[in-house]
């Protein structure tokens, strides 16, 4: 099985800096993408790691250590519309096709 | 807009009854995606269809069943519902089903048993 870990809830101001944690634990790791979702509204695809290193992407970064079974999704000069829930998700070989495991996503809070 | 279309956007039902989600991938996927998203649980995979066929399960309930049709499009079905049933069900879709593809997801059913 796998075991996905994110903070709950991180709150920033506006124009800051703000790091998202993600620790996984799993057999077969094959992969892990950050998502973005809105309140009620549908998961849209940020980042995707599959080797050791950050992956940088405009205002967001993606770093994963697979020996530390670590990423963290890196946001800078943050705009209010940044608040939103922020989904790791792992990908298992064991899973058989690769499926995508998510974590319970962090809800973050970007004030003025 | 993500290309992937779901209906019904909201759908109320009582306990006991059973529901039809449907899903139509985007242009040119092959795989289709179900998933639930609950306030205590987040997001959890249910099924996985490539072009008609079953290619992965996830935490689906023998209650729930879902089928991929010629034409690409899915449905889920939900029967002798509970109200731990009351849920966001996302699908989504990628081209080949791979894994290693980032997915595009449906803006989402909202269910409510009552």
């Amino acid at each position: 099985g796998q075991n996905i870990d994110q903070p709950t809830e991180m709150t920033a101001t506006e124009g800051a800096i703000v790091q998202i944690n993600c620790t996984y634990q799993t057999s077969g790791f094959n992969g892990l993408f950050w998502y973005q979702q809105h309140a009620g509204e549908a998961p849209t695809f940020l980042s995707y790691n599959v080797l050791d290193g950050l992956e940088e992407k405009g205002r967001f970064s993606s770093f994963l250590s697979r020996s530390k079974g670590y990423s963290y999704l890196l946001l800078k000069e943050l705009q209010m519309k940044d608040s939103a829930s922020y989904l790791c998700a792992v990908r298992d070989r064991n899973s058989g096709y690769s499926t995508l495991t998510f974590g319970k996503g962090t809800m973050l809070l970007v004030s003025p | 807009d993500s290309g992937v279309t779901q209906t019904p956007k909201h759908l109320i039902t009582a306990t006991g009854q059973r529901v039809t989600l449907r899903c139509s991938p985007r242009s040119g996927d092959l795989s289709v995606y179900w998933y639930q998203q609950s306030l205590d649980q987040g997001l959890q995979f249910l099924i996985q269809y490539y072009n008609g066929e079953e290619r992965a399960k996830g935490n689906i309930l023998e209650r729930f069943s879902a089928q991929q049709f010629p034409d690409l499009h899915s449905e889920l079905n939900l029967s002798s519902l509970e109200l731990g049933d009351s849920a966001l069900y996302f699908c989504a879709s990628s081209v080949e089903g791979t894994g290693f593809e980032k997915l595009f997801f449906g803006s989402g059913t909202q269910l409510s048993v009552l």
